[in-house]
């Protein structure tokens, strides 16, 4: 069973909508959680990273939150561009780098 | 800037045949790293440096060698390949400090067929 598991799988919404990713994991101990944005055929690219004792990050219109007690994360992306179509990854890390399936974000115009 | 750069993009390959991909990154990072990628999965790690001279298996780490001859450099090489090695193949560095806690550059990644 992978220890990262993200939801939805795959989401379509509509240009200038807003929406929330979902990252559940049960790493122990825990270092620190990342969100890639990958587009498609391209390698993944940072967006946040956040360690444990770490609530809150944003980058610009990606905000990231995290819940070390129930083992819970989510992205959040204000004001959807059709640039933000792309999949969005969930990396937790103890001494390794774990990583999700990933959420396969289309924005529609 | 370059960043982490992976040769080639696109390769197939006839099963038995062998090939190897070469990831080159020019941040001076210590840490180098190769994961394949497959649909519905998250990235799987194949072998890691930590330094030149260095390497180390991963998750999935059977039917790969690798070498770390040059600090700049990590080679992945199938021997023998088969189909269930089709995959699309990331490399990816990082600095030494942290190590696995801090940022990690990947590069564009290259698109393996084995028929």
């Amino acid at each position: 069973k992978n220890q990262v598991e993200q939801s939805p799988q795959s989401l379509i919404i509509l240009e200038g909508k807003n929406c929330t990713l979902q990252c559940n994991y049960t790493v122990s101990p825990f270092s620190n959680l990342r969100w890639y944005k990958q587009d498609t055929g391209r390698g993944p690219v940072s967006l946040t990273i956040m360690t444990f004792s770490e609530n809150t990050k944003s980058n610009g219109r990606y905000t990231a939150t995290l819940d070390a007690d129930t083992k819970q994360s989510s992205l959040h992306i204000t004001a959807s561009q059709l640039s933000d179509s792309a999949s969005y990854i969930c990396v937790v890390s103890d001494n390794d780098m774990r990583f999700g399936a990933g959420t396969r974000l289309t924005v529609k115009p | 800037n370059a960043g982490v750069t992976q040769t080639p993009k696109f390769r197939v390959l006839k099963t038995g045949q062998s090939m190897t991909l070469l990831c080159a990154q020019d941040m001076n990072h210590e840490y180098m790293y190769w994961y394949r990628q497959d649909p519905g999965m998250g990235l799987r790690l194949i072998h890691y440096s930590v330094g030149e001279g260095t390497t180390a298996k991963g998750e999935v780490p059977d039917g790969y060698n690798v070498s770390r001859l040059k600090k700049q450099n990590f080679l992945l090489g199938l021997e023998s390949a088969a189909p269930s090695q089709t995959s699309v193949y990331f490399c990816a560095s990082s600095p030494q400090e942290g190590g696995w806690y801090t940022e990690a550059f990947f590069g564009q990644g290259t698109r393996l067929t084995v028929v």
